[in-house]
């Protein structure tokens, strides 16, 4: 079946403006994770949704990041007024949770290379 | 807060060889490690899941270890070939949050023909 998509696979924007980052999950998987990967650095955790709950938002590294997930499929990333430090790869993953706490496997996208001038 | 390191990062080996990857983890309380391949452009593959309570998982030529008291776990690959070039990451799943996976930074093996 399908796996995980993200676009744009690359995004390019001035200093200043905002991007939207689309993540669609594996369909029926309930958990989905953003992370963002610098060069040469690991994944850093950015949020977190669960089926209808509150999201783990304790990742995004300030308020310009927020994110939504609508009708709990599709994930949009944003990011206001960009910084040469946003410059990263953003990666999405999903899971599915199997009555217990914790997601197991994570499916991965290719993830969106954002560069920002 | 937990910290993942990967030893080394980088690593170039010639086709053939058995090879192991390190990692450690700073904070011991962990649920579950995994191991993860990333290939440019393609995102991340889950390869090995280790709960806590385990010491060991194989599939195929690779082979993890888990050390939870000290802190490390080990991926073994045997007779490595080029396909097996990437970037190898592990994850770790703390007790304290199980929404929230700690990577490393990676291992990039090159295996050469």
């Amino acid at each position: 079946g399908a796996g995980v998509s993200q676009s744009p696979s690359n995004k390019v924007t001035e200093k200043g403006k905002d991007v939207e980052l689309r993540c669609d999950p594996i369909s029926g998987h309930t958990a989905l994770y953003w992370y963002r990967q610098s060069l040469g650095q690991g994944l850093e955790f950015l949020i977190y949704f669960q089926g209808n709950s509150a999201p783990d938002k304790s990742g995004l590294p300030s308020d310009r990041f927020s994110a939504e997930r609508t009708g709990g499929s599709v994930s949009t990333l944003t990011i206001q007024r960009t910084q040469q430090e946003d410059s990263a790869v953003y990666l999405c993953a999903s899971s599915w949770v199997a009555g217990g706490p914790v997601a197991d496997t994570q499916y991965f996208g290719p993830g969106t290379r954002l560069t920002v001038l | 807060k937990q910290e993942v390191t990967q030893i080394p990062a980088a690593l170039s080996v010639p086709e053939g060889e058995n090879l192991v990857l390190n990692c450690s983890f700073t904070d011991s309380a962990i649920y579950n490690l995994q191991w993860f391949r990333q290939d440019p452009g393609k995102g991340l593959t889950s390869l090995l899941l280790i709960q806590s309570s385990q010491r060991e998982q194989t599939s195929g030529r690779l082979n993890a270890s888990l050390d939870k008291s000290s802190g490390r776990s080990t991926l073994y690959i045997a007779a490595s070939q080029p396909g097996d070039s990437a970037t190898y990451l592990c994850a770790v799943v703390g007790v304290y949050n199980f929404n929230k996976f700690y990577f490393g930074s990676g291992t990039k093996l090159n295996v050469k023909p």
